[in-house]
């Protein structure tokens, strides 16, 4: 199965800031998937990133907010724009067909 | 709509054996899959179902009733690091994203 590596693993960072998250795969894949789990919530899909296309927003999320690139197939980046303290979460992102996620990046914002 | 239900907390003692259910509303099937996870860290692959019937891993075995939408997660001989939450997810499509349920929180007793 695919290695998932994630960065940075944790950062605390001010508001009205923007943090930009890392996701390397080991091998080539179509889809990427970012996740955000909220204190004491389960995961929710922020969006699908495909390579050479805009990435797919889930309801409630949006581009100006969470940027995504796909530059090339085996790497990813989500941005958490403007950040308040309600964006303090775990960030995850994980690859189709696989069912490990990334070591998660844990966001606070102060 | 897509729909995943496990109880929210569970407690159990240590050496014993505890079953967490799953029941879901899907659009679509293809696959169920269970994680664990431990505070501040990134969810854990535990097992994936796709046919009815039970998979057994070591002390951790998952069953699947498609008919049903029903899934349980069993641990036995549980120990304290069992202490973590349990996450039931449902791809409902090929190729498609996972939909998690709020998770299970179990609390091991000595």
């Amino acid at each position: 199965s695919a290695v998932i590596s994630q960065k940075p693993s944790r950062d605390i960072c001010q508001r009205g800031t923007s943090l930009t998250i890392q996701c390397q795969v080991d091998s080539q894949v179509t889809m990427m998937f970012w996740y955000r789990q909220q204190p004491g919530q389960s995961l929710t899909l922020i969006a699908t990133a495909n390579q050479g296309s805009e990435a797919t927003y889930e309801s409630g999320f949006v581009i100006d907010k969470f940027p995504i690139s796909r530059p090339n197939l085996t790497f990813s980046t989500l941005t958490v724009s403007n950040m308040s303290p309600e964006d303090s979460s775990i960030y995850l992102c994980s690859v189709d067909g696989e069912e490990h996620f990334g070591s998660g990046t844990r966001l606070t914002v102060v | 709509g897509q729909n995943i239900d496990q109880p929210t907390e569970m407690t159990a003692t240590e050496g014993a054996i505890v079953q967490i259910n799953c029941t879901y509303q899907t659009s679509g099937f293809n696959g169920l899959f269970w994680y664990q996870q431990h505070a501040g860290e990134a969810p854990t692959f535990l097992s994936y179902n796709v046919l009815d019937g039970l998979e057994e891993k070591g002390r951790f075995s998952s069953f699947l009733s498609r008919s049903k939408g029903y899934s349980y997660l069993l641990l036995k001989e549980l120990q304290m690091k069992d202490s973590a939450s349990y996450l039931c997810a449902v791809r409902a499509h090929r190729d498609d994203k996972i939909i998690f349920g709020k998770g299970t929180r179990l609390h091991i007793l000595p």
